[in-house]
């Protein structure tokens, strides 16, 4: 089975814009969540999607907002960027809410100037 | 915030030598998980050791779970140069919906 994919793996935004990351689970997997990666705080959850609807969600701001197609594939979007929000965005998918191991992705490379 | 803590942040080690990383949290765990990053790329899943387990193996990796001290170990034995990455333990708290909690992660480098 192919394995998590997220585009564009590389994006470069300046402040104020807008930006949209996709995410295609593993095949059969229906549970996706999205991670944020800084050298300064880490890996931190954002929001976990299930059946098209959000379960779960870390704490950011507003600006984070994410959704789930039917076929599970999900996109996350942040809007107004701050210089804050450069980071790594990874991709996870889980086959069930019930099942603990979940499959990363590559990641997306978000740089804003 | 983060969940856990791994010691140390780095190590640095000769290939062929085994490598111990350690990891605390803070409340109670559904189950505590360990992945591996090359290079600030995904993370790639390792082992899962659930939280009435105490000890679970795959292949040369060998994990340990006290929960009643909050800490976890990963050892790799026989380290080669590919292990050089970064190690993260994640856990998965109680109803939490099974998000997941990192710790900073260890930095691990074997040198051949």
């Amino acid at each position: 089975k192919a394995g998590v994919t997220q585009t564009p793996r590389y994006l470069i935004k300046t402040r104020g814009q807008q930006v949209t990351l996709s995410c295609s689970p593993i095949s059969g997997h229906r549970s996706v969540s999205w991670y944020q990666q800084t050298p300064g705080q880490g890996l931190q959850f954002l929001f976990e999607y299930f059946s098209e609807t959000q379960r779960n969600k870390g704490n950011f701001p507003g600006r984070f907002s994410g959704r789930q197609f039917s076929n599970s594939r999900s996109e996350m979007n942040v809007s107004t960027l701050e210089l804050g929000d450069s980071a790594l965005y990874l991709c996870a998918s889980r086959l069930a809410v019930s099942t603990d191991t979940q499959y990363f992705g590559p990641g997306t490379r978000l740089t804003v100037l | 915030s983060q969940q856990g803590e791994e010691d140390p942040q780095a190590l640095s080690i000769q290939e062929g030598e085994n490598a111990t990383m350690n990891c605390s949290y803070k409340t109670s765990i559904n189950n505590l998980q360990w992945y591996r990053q090359n290079s600030g790329r995904g993370l790639v899943h390792l082992i899962l050791i659930r939280s009435n387990e105490r000890e679970k193996h795959s292949g040369r990796l060998r994990v340990t779970l006290d929960t009643s001290k909050k800490s976890s170990s990963l050892l790799i034995t026989a380290s080669r140069a590919a292990d050089t990455a970064s190690y993260f333990c994640a856990t998965g708290l109680n109803n939490a919906g099974n998000m997941l909690t990192f710790g900073g992660g260890t930095r691990l480098m074997v040198k051949p």
